[in-house]
């Protein structure tokens, strides 16, 4: 159980266009999903926080008009970058916590695969 | 807010151990801990909650003291499988459940 998936794995656009990354909880309800972007051998740095119904709420020095996130429903979030420039390529990596909480690991944030980015 | 992680990296042969520690400038009530492989999702390791709090995970263990605001992953008797990245991650204030800051991360590399 706990799985979270992500759509696309990869994917390649051309600059000054958007795309689309899609975050699922497959076999769980997730109030509050988690958008993170990684660097290669760097850290996983918190984008935004998604909340089921109402907006996101993005960390300092995040664009929101940059990164659309909707949370449409209790098991998607998506993340929609925009007019994408070769500086946003990078590993893009949603969470989601449980809820209500699955039991012992009510702390626990599940994480997708990530999504690779490449803009050229 | 992200956590100090340390060291960068640990080379270990089978069976070795190793220490990777997390600070923070903050008061922590919390520390979460994360494994990551090359190009595959982090892993939720453990958290730890209470001052001088001690948890276990198969040979991976682990410490928090609020005191010092700092945790230690504990890697005994290391397996080839323990290679990957290892994160701490804390909390914003005041909130267990809330976003997590992760620190740089530690690259552990265990060689037969």
């Amino acid at each position: 159980g706990a799985v979270v998936s992500q759509h696309p794995s990869w994917v390649i656009c051309k600059s000054g266009t958007s795309v689309k990354i899609e975050c699922r909880s497959l076999d769980f309800q997730a109030t509050t999903m988690f958008w993170y972007r990684q660097f290669p051998k760097q850290s996983l740095m918190l984008m935004a926080t998604s909340n089921e119904g109402s907006k996101a709420t993005y960390e300092q020095g995040v664009e929101k008009d940059k990164f659309l996130i909707n949370h449409a429903s209790l098991t998607l979030s998506t993340l929609t970058v925009t007019s994408a420039h070769p500086e946003d390529s990078s590993f893009y990596i949603c969470s989601a916590r449980a809820s209500p909480p699955l039991a012992e690991s009510s702390y626990e944030q599940y994480f997708g695969p990530g999504t690779r980015l490449t803009v050229t | 807010q992200q956590p100090v992680q340390s060291p960068q990296a640990v080379i270990l042969r089978e069976g070795e151990d190793a220490v990777i520690n997390c600070s923070s400038s903050k008061a922590l009530y919390s520390v979460h801990w994360y494994r990551q492989k090359h190009g595959e999702a982090p892993v939720f390791l453990m958290i730890l909650l209470k001052g001088g709090e001690q948890k276990g995970h198969e040979k991976i263990s682990a410490s928090f003291n609020e005191k010092k605001q700092q945790s230690s992953l504990y890697l005994t008797a290391s397996q080839l499988s323990y290679s990957g990245t290892y994160f701490c991650g804390i909390p914003s204030r005041g909130s267990t459940l809330g976003r997590l800051y992760f620190g740089r991360g530690t690259q552990l590399t265990v060689w037969p």
